[in-house]
């Protein structure tokens, strides 16, 4: 069974870092693209970018480049999503997803991140 | 980029037939898939490359592609189908190359 789990919600402060992740299993890891997506408090889904484990080729949506770094450990099958330095603005769920194709088959069931003073 | 427009909500009665649009520019000539994220859960893809069901989706869940409008549509509705719908797609041409429409809202009366 394909399953993608992620790490759990966290709450921090402006200005901190964060890295998040999302482990998978049940299926070659390594061949397919792991997505993240963003979602806003009641708002739709947001494409922030991709990463291949096989090689750690990643490709970054314009509005997130610069913003966050998307990295892998394919040796435990685990992608990351990380900040540097968190604003308010980051406050969203984050969800990650295997790409297959040019669609998103599974997805992990979310990480809440909540960046408040 | 490539933009994906939906309408911002959809009202049907139990048993009825919904239809839920997104347009886009020559969207007929691309590959859509349709994702339903109920309430406090994760999305989960109804409907890829235009109309293709994933195993374990209801039959009541069917897509269409033509000319500038996807459409997903869903009969026999449920209270349970209740959610919101984003259509999605994959652009070589436009950056982010994956591009997801603003989402629709269905509310089963």
């Amino acid at each position: 069974e394909v399953q993608l789990v992620q790490s759990g919600a966290e709450m921090k402060k402006p200005g901190e870092s964060l890295k998040i992740s999302c482990k998978g299993s049940g299926y070659n890891y390594p061949i397919y693209w792991i997505g993240w997506v963003r979602q806003m408090p009641g708002k739709g889904l947001e494409w922030m970018g991709i990463i291949y484990p096989g090689d750690s080729d990643t490709r970054y949506s314009p509005s997130f480049q610069g913003q966050v770094t998307i990295s892998v450990d394919k040796s435990i099958s685990t992608a990351y999503l990380q900040w540097s330095s968190l604003k308010a603005s980051d406050t969203a769920m984050y969800y990650c997803a295997r790409n297959r194709d040019s669609y998103l088959d599974y997805w992990g069931q979310g990480t809440l991140v909540t960046v408040s003073s | 980029s490539y933009v994906l427009t939906q309408p911002p909500s959809v009202s049907v009665a139990p048993g009825q037939t919904a239809s839920i649009t997104c347009g886009g520019n020559n969207i007929g000539r691309k590959s859509v898939h349709w994702y339903q994220q109920k309430p406090g859960q994760a999305p989960v893809l109804v409907v890829s490359d235009n109309s293709d069901r994933p195993s374990g989706i209801p039959e009541r869940f069917s897509g269409s592609n033509s000319g500038n409008t996807a459409t997903l549509t869903i009969s026999r509705v449920e209270a349970g189908d209740e959610a919101d719908f984003y259509c999605q797609l994959w652009d070589s041409n436009s950056d982010p190359r994956w591009v997801f429409g603003g989402g629709t809202k269905l509310t089963v009366l």
